[in-house]
């Protein structure tokens, strides 16, 4: 299985921006990252997925580091509802999701 | 789209009881998985489809059986329930092609307590 390492928690002050490390220094060359967050009290929720290249979507970014055995969550702006916990998950088709024990993000007002 | 539906919420049983945990998606997805999480845990796969008449063990399978007859549906069923089973239960489906990544949709949970 393809392990990641996260800090445990990590804080933020509100409509500043996030950045969430994430180690993999066993990468694959066909693993995705994959980041998803858990919001108190519901099922994980898709965040952002890339292979090599930085990728942005709506709700955050992910910078991937060239050697790909690290990336970063970016959320550009936290707000009160980014309170969750996030995931760094390695994927390739057919494999299975190891979801780790994530990293807790508190936002401070 | 409803997404991906689980029934039920909430459920009590008691130690050496039975029961199936539904889950329905209704996004033609062809992969479907078991997940369970611990208190202040993260998600344990159980087990997974990749399609109609194909599961897999993940993780954590012992105590546990799945089927999958249609492409929607995929239960969970616990034969003989065992104070350890008490976790939040989640459901989810993607699709998936040889050589991609696609996101996975997450239902909302059972929570169930074994006693």
């Amino acid at each position: 299985d393809a392990k990641t390492t996260q800090p445990n928690s990590m804080e933020s002050n509100e409509e500043e921006p996030v950045h969430l490390p994430c180690n993999h220094s066993t990468i694959s060359g066909t693993d995705y990252i994959h980041w998803y967050r858990q919001l108190p009290s519901q099922g994980p929720e898709y965040v952002i997925h890339g292979l090599t290249s930085n990728v942005n979507n709506r709700m955050a970014s992910l910078a991937i580091a060239e050697d790909r055995k690290s990336s970063t969550l970016i959320l550009h702006r936290a707000t009160l509802r980014d309170a969750a916990v996030y995931y760094c998950i390695l994927y390739y088709t057919g494999n299975q999701f190891y979801f780790g024990t994530g990293t807790s993000l508190t936002v401070i007002p | 789209n409803a997404g991906v539906t689980q029934t039920p919420k909430f459920r009590i049983l008691k130690i050496g009881q039975s029961m199936t945990l539904q889950c329905t998606q209704d996004m033609n997805h062809n992969y479907m998985y078991w997940y369970r999480q611990d208190p202040g845990m993260g998600l344990k796969l159980i087990y997974y489809s990749v399609g109609a008449g194909i599961t897999d063990k993940g993780e954590v399978p012992n105590g546990y059986n799945v089927s999958r007859s249609t492409t929607e549906d995929f239960p969970l069923r616990l034969e003989l329930a065992a104070p350890s089973q008490t976790s939040v239960y989640f459901c989810a489906s993607s699709y998936s092609f040889q050589g991609s990544s696609y996101e996975q949709y997450f239902g909302p949970g059972t929570r169930l307590t074994v006693t």
